[in-house]
């Protein structure tokens, strides 16, 4: 299979501040990178699609200068959490598409980030 | 825009006792994939369906997609402890993007 790492797994801010959150595909390319954000015990929702070397995709009521996505790699998009609000708590987790040998293209996830904004 | 939900939103069940988690989108799908959430993890590809009338086995489960591609349903039987977790159903329309549903969430008594 393919893995994703996301880094960090759980942060703490101060409000206002910004958090950075890291996706990593170790071991292919990804030219695309989906960014989710859960609530507890909820769905998963698309927040915004990340296309390497050119602007994201947001999803409607996403924010763009609020959640900001570089995707400057192959391997690597982030997402950047700007002026950080309470409301913005949550669990962030990003994925990759790939297609493992002779099998659909799936979805990879990272860990998640767990966002807590005091 | 496309909605996709799932029933029920929580199952709790007697181990050994069959389960049954219903997707149900707003529009014709392309394929629909199925994700297992384990509590604090993240989620984990299942499989994925297709065609019309598609089903598909997986041991225990067992996965089943409408005839209009509008549906979908995955039942397990017997369950195990080990099948605690939240299980998703996420549709693909025309676009490329995967629309999560509102997730399952099933407990197991042992």
């Amino acid at each position: 299979g393919a893995v994703v790492s996301q880094h960090p797994s759980r942060v703490i801010c101060k409000s206002g501040t910004s958090v950075k959150i890291e996706c990593r595909s170790l071991d292919f390319q990804a030219t695309t990178m989906f960014w989710y954000r859960q609530f507890p015990k909820q769905s998963l929702m698309l927040m915004a699609t990340s296309n390497e070397g050119s602007k994201a995709t947001y999803e409607q009521g996403v924010e763009k200068d609020k959640f900001l996505i570089n995707h400057a790699s192959l391997t690597l998009s982030t997402l950047t959490v700007t002026s950080a609000h309470p409301e913005d708590s949550s669990f962030y987790i990003c994925s990759a598409s790939y297609r493992v040998a002779g099998g659909p293209r799936e979805l990879f996830f990272g860990e998640g980030s767990r966002l807590t904004v005091l | 825009g496309q909605q996709v939900m799932q029933i029920p939103q929580y199952q709790h069940v007697q181990e050994g006792e069959d389960f049954t988690t219903y997707c149900n989108s707003s529009t014709t799908l392309s394929n629909i994939q199925w994700y297992k959430q384990r509590p604090g993890g993240h989620p984990v590809f299942l499989i994925q369906l297709v065609k019309s009338g598609e089903v598909k086995k997986q041991k225990r489960l067992t996965f089943q997609f409408g005839e209009a591609k509008k549906n979908s349903s995955l039942h397990i039987t017997a369950t195990q402890t080990t099948d605690v977790g939240t299980y998703f159903c996420a549709g693909r329309d025309s676009s490329y993007k995967l629309i999560f549903g509102s997730g399952t969430r099933l407990l197991v008594r042992p």
